[in-house]
């Protein structure tokens, strides 16, 4: 059963426009959730967390929202920029439970000029 | 990451092979963690280690087994080596940073499974 999922396989946004990536999972024991980016022939990098505590952190041009009753988050990149075309992985984490880190299928993003 | 470094980068063998893949970290993390990723599949977690000679299975561990004798590494054994093994592997290291375990990952090992 898939615990985190993303539904969108991909997604293509104009340059300089707002890019939403969603993640929904199924698990209420999750306490973090993170966010990876990936080029290829690299290795998936950190790019923001939230708390399960929590319904919004902001970093820079990323920004993570939370809602935790529709079991639901997104990431918003603000402007979008020809360097976020990537693949973007969302992540979960239960640390009161066990020390997985359960991560979604993914979703490429493809900034158009 | 220059702190995580995955061996071998590419490897082609044999069905019914053993295989190793090693992953080697200098940042002293506890924990670590094997990743394949398949198309259509993203990264799913095969096993994973919360300290020295501390490993636990993760989604896909049917076929592999791990090891961890000292911080610093983790390998990655399959046994018998199946097709259905091919894949690009990666391994990442983390600790708890301000609550959330965030993981470098190594560059990946593309493994091929003839």
């Amino acid at each position: 059963d898939q615990q985190v999922k993303q539904n969108s396989p991909s997604l293509s946004v104009q340059e300089g426009r707002i890019s939403i990536l969603n993640c929904d999972y199924t698990n209420s024991m999750f306490d973090y959730f993170l966010w990876y980016k990936k080029y290829p022939a690299e290795g998936p990098t950190f790019l923001i967390s939230i708390s399960s505590i929590k319904d919004k952190n902001e970093d820079g041009r990323f920004t993570v929202f939370l809602n935790k009753s529709a079991k639901h988050l997104s990431l918003h990149i603000v402007p979008s920029q020809p360097g976020d075309s990537a693949v973007y992985f969302c992540a979960a984490s239960a640390e009161t439970r066990d020390d997985k880190i359960i991560f979604g299928k993914g979703t490429r993003l493809h900034i158009l000029p | 990451d220059a702190g995580i470094t995955q061996s071998p980068r590419h490897k082609v063998t044999e069905t019914g092979t053993p295989v190793t893949l090693r992953c080697h970290q200098t940042e002293n993390h506890r924990y670590m963690y094997w990743y394949r990723q398949d198309p259509g599949h993203g990264l799913r977690l095969i096993h994973y280690s919360y300290g020295v000679k501390d490993t636990d299975k993760g989604e896909v561990s049917d076929g592999y087994s791990v090891s961890r004798s000292k911080t610093e590494d983790f390998l990655l054994t399959l046994e018998s080596a199946t097709s259905s093994q091919t894949s690009v592997y990666f391994c990442g290291a983390g600790g708890l940073s301000s609550g959330a375990n965030v993981l470098t990952f190594g560059a990946g090992s593309r493994l091929t499974v003839l």
